[in-house]
């Protein structure tokens, strides 16, 4: 398996601008999650999907944030307008395992900058 | 809201020393996983542990969940230089709404 496929490894944009990350779960997970991680506050926890429908979004900053995963194996988090806060690695991670045994598996992450 | 707390922040020893990093918390979490994360890259599951007191060992790594649930530690002997990277503990909420809370992480450097 590939693993968590993560696209852009990079963005850079100017504030103002629309921004797409993209992310294909491990085949098989039922649960795939979004995290940011700054140095300021490490990783926080955006949204989350199982069998594709979004659980928990509290996570969200704002309403310039917004995740979609249309079908099992694609999802993206859109932010639109960009602004410089905003600038952090994103991370997708996907599990198969409900409840406390699961570990999850991380994609290598998109580093974005807002300029 | 969950909080864990990792100390400490940053850790940098030589080659062949031992080392232990903490993950503290109030709260209870009916399970605690350990990953590392390199440069560049996202992290890593190293163990998840899920019965208070459990110990579990990884070579050279040893990983201990406190009895209460609320916290736990890691361990390392003689460090090696590709031990080098951040440390996250991360607490599972279980039930229905499962998700996982993590620290801020230990960063550490194993100097050869």
């Amino acid at each position: 398996d590939a693993g968590v496929i993560q696209s852009p490894r990079h963005e850079v944009t100017e504030m103002g601008q629309e921004v797409t990350l993209r992310c294909k779960p491990i085949s098989g997970h039922d649960y795939l999650f979004w995290y940011r991680q700054t140095m300021m506050r490490g990783l926080e926890l955006l949204i989350y999907f199982n069998n594709n429908v979004p659980i928990d979004d509290s996570g969200m900053p704002e309403d310039r944030f917004s995740a979609k995963m249309p079908n099992a194996s694609f999802s993206t988090l859109k932010i639109q307008p960009s602004e410089p806060r905003d600038s952090a690695v994103y991370f997708c991670a996907s599990n198969f395992a409900l409840g406390r045994v699961g570990g999850y598996t991380f994609g290598s992450g998109t580093r974005l900058t807002v300029v | 809201t969950q909080l864990l707390e990792q100390s400490p922040q940053f850790l940098s020893i030589q080659e062949g020393e031992n080392l232990t990093v903490y993950c503290n918390s109030s709260s209870v979490f009916s399970s605690l996983q350990w990953y590392r994360q390199e440069p560049g890259e996202g992290p890593v599951l190293l163990v998840t542990v899920v019965t208070g007191g459990e110990v579990k060992k990884l070579k050279r790594l040893t990983f201990q969940f406190g009895d209460a649930r609320k916290d736990s530690s890691l361990h390392i002997t003689a460090a090696q230089p590709g031990d080098t990277g951040l440390y996250l503990c991360a607490g599972g909420s279980g039930g229905s709404n499962y998700k996982l809370t993590f620290g801020k992480g230990t960063l550490l450097t194993v100097n050869p």
